[in-house]
């Protein structure tokens, strides 16, 4: 069974500090989805790429939050400086790109800053 | 406006009892709709989905959810739930854009 693969799956970390979470999507998958978690407002869209192109990153902290895809079997996902309210677990996602065609979840990447 | 809305938060039900998840949404065209399980510790997981055709679709572990376009509806069943049912289950629409919106979650719990 193909499977999104997340590191690391646990992240303890200092405010201040840089996080690099890293997702292998599934191959053959042209789109990538980064999503956050957290008790209080459940699965937030943070940016998504199709054929490795960001198409949209509206639900990011552009000053502190990047996301890219050096190539196809990579998407990374940076926070610099890092802040206890980034604290959350953090999915990636791929899928075809299509309507009828279902995303496929990582098992998340759960961060902490204190 | 594109959304999905969970109108429930958590539902406790016995098992071995039926179950119905409710999700309802909002758009403009012919809806793509899933439902999605997330276990603990887990990514999400999809249980079944909608596009076209046949309003009662059947998915994975004895699922079956029915699209109702007058009401706007795609409600989630199981006819007899199991303990490891217990999970939390994401309505979703896929919209234009390629992306994919979420609800808020239910979360299930199964008493004995």
């Amino acid at each position: 069974d193909a499977r999104v693969t997340q590191t690391p799956r646990h992240k303890v970390t200092e405010m201040g500090q840089e996080v690099t979470m890293r997702c292998q999507p599934i191959l053959g998958h042209n789109t990538v989805f980064w999503y956050r978690q957290t008790m209080m407002q459940g699965l937030e869209l943070l940016a998504y790429f199709r054929n490795r192109a960001p198409l949209d990153d509206s639900g990011m902290p552009k000053d502190r939050f990047s996301a890219e895809m050096p190539d196809a079997t990579l998407a990374t996902l940076k926070i610099q400086p890092s802040e206890p309210r980034d604290s959350a677990v953090y999915f990636c996602a791929s899928g075809r790109g299509q309507e009828n065609s279902p995303l496929h979840f990582g098992n998340g990447t759960r961060l902490t800053v204190t | 406006a594109q959304s999905v809305t969970q109108p429930d938060i958590h539902i406790t039900v016995s098992e071995g009892a039926s179950l119905e998840l409710r999700c309802n949404y909002s758009y403009g065209a012919t809806p793509y709709l899933f439902w999605y399980v997330q276990s603990p510790g887990q990514g999400l997981q999809l249980l079944l989905k909608y596009f076209s055709g046949d309003t009662l679709v059947q998915g994975i572990k004895g699922f079956e959810a029915e699209f109702k376009r007058s009401q706007s509806s795609f409600n989630l069943r199981k006819p007899s739930v199991h303990w490891s049912d217990a999970a939390e289950y994401f309505c979703a629409l896929f919209t234009g854009g390629f992306k994919t919106i979420f609800g808020a979650g239910t979360r299930l719990f199964v008493k004995a």
